[in-house]
């Protein structure tokens, strides 16, 4: 069990440039969650996935935002014209679904500069 | 809906004195209320859990916390401060019903630790 494992760390892009994140979950996980934090702020639900199944996504921040889980494995999150207000963490969590514990990434720092 | 409420965005304890994190909630049923610690550009760990079993929960590290359904509080404690436990602190609450385990998040607490 390695964890939940996101790539980059951070990131750094210009506005208006495209952005993808990845998400490894723990392997044996079928739910898999975004959230964005910012400064100060705790977590923001964004999205979640139940195998490749996208259950939520009412809480993505605009249509810039999107997410896939296509092989219900790893996810990536892609938000699309970045702007300066984008500029946040990112964190991937997953768990199961007969289990209300989510497991936590370490996040990508996203600044969009 | 549900909500969180963390009193205190910072609190400052001496080493060796008694943690105390407030948390409240606000739920239309009763819910699974959660406790997690964050460290510089980490991610969040699960200190604890309250899933509807036994309304005090221990943690990790000797923190432990009390669910109080009349009070609609959560609150972390911890008999004795240590260095290592400055870090943020956030409580989550989760609806019970299968709705996805999506978690809401207080604000935070920045717990400072003074020698």
């Amino acid at each position: 069990d390695t964890g939940v494992s996101q790539n980059p760390r951070h990131k750094i892009t210009k506005r208006g440039q495209n952005v993808t994140f990845r998400c490894d979950p723990i392997s044996e996980h079928n739910r898999l969650y975004w959230y964005r934090q910012t400064l100060g702020q705790g977590p923001e639900f964004l999205t979640y996935f139940q195998n490749e199944a996208q259950l939520e996504k009412s809480r993505l921040l605009s249509d810039r935002f999107s997410a896939e889980r296509p092989k219900g494995s790893f996810s990536t999150l892609e938000i699309q014209r970045t702007e300066q207000g984008d500029s946040a963490m990112y964190l991937c969590a997953s768990g199961r679904s007969e289990n209300t514990e989510a497991f936590f990434g370490q996040g990508t720092r996203l600044t969009v500069v | 809906a549900q909500s969180v409420t963390q009193l205190g965005s910072h609190v400052s304890v001496s080493e060796g004195a008694l943690v105390l994190l407030r948390c409240n909630y606000s739920s239309s049923v009763p819910p699974y209320l959660f406790w997690y610690v964050q460290y510089p550009n980490q991610g969040l760990q699960l200190l604890l859990k309250y899933t509807s079993a036994a309304t005090l929960v221990k943690g990790i590290n000797d923190f432990e916390a009390e669910f109080k359904k009349s009070e609609t509080s959560f609150h972390l404690t911890k008999p004795s401060a240590h260095m290592s436990d400055a870090a943020e602190y956030f409580c989550a609450v989760s609806p019970s019903w299968n709705t996805g385990n999506q978690f809401y998040f207080g604000t935070g607490t920045s717990l400072t630790v003074i020698p």
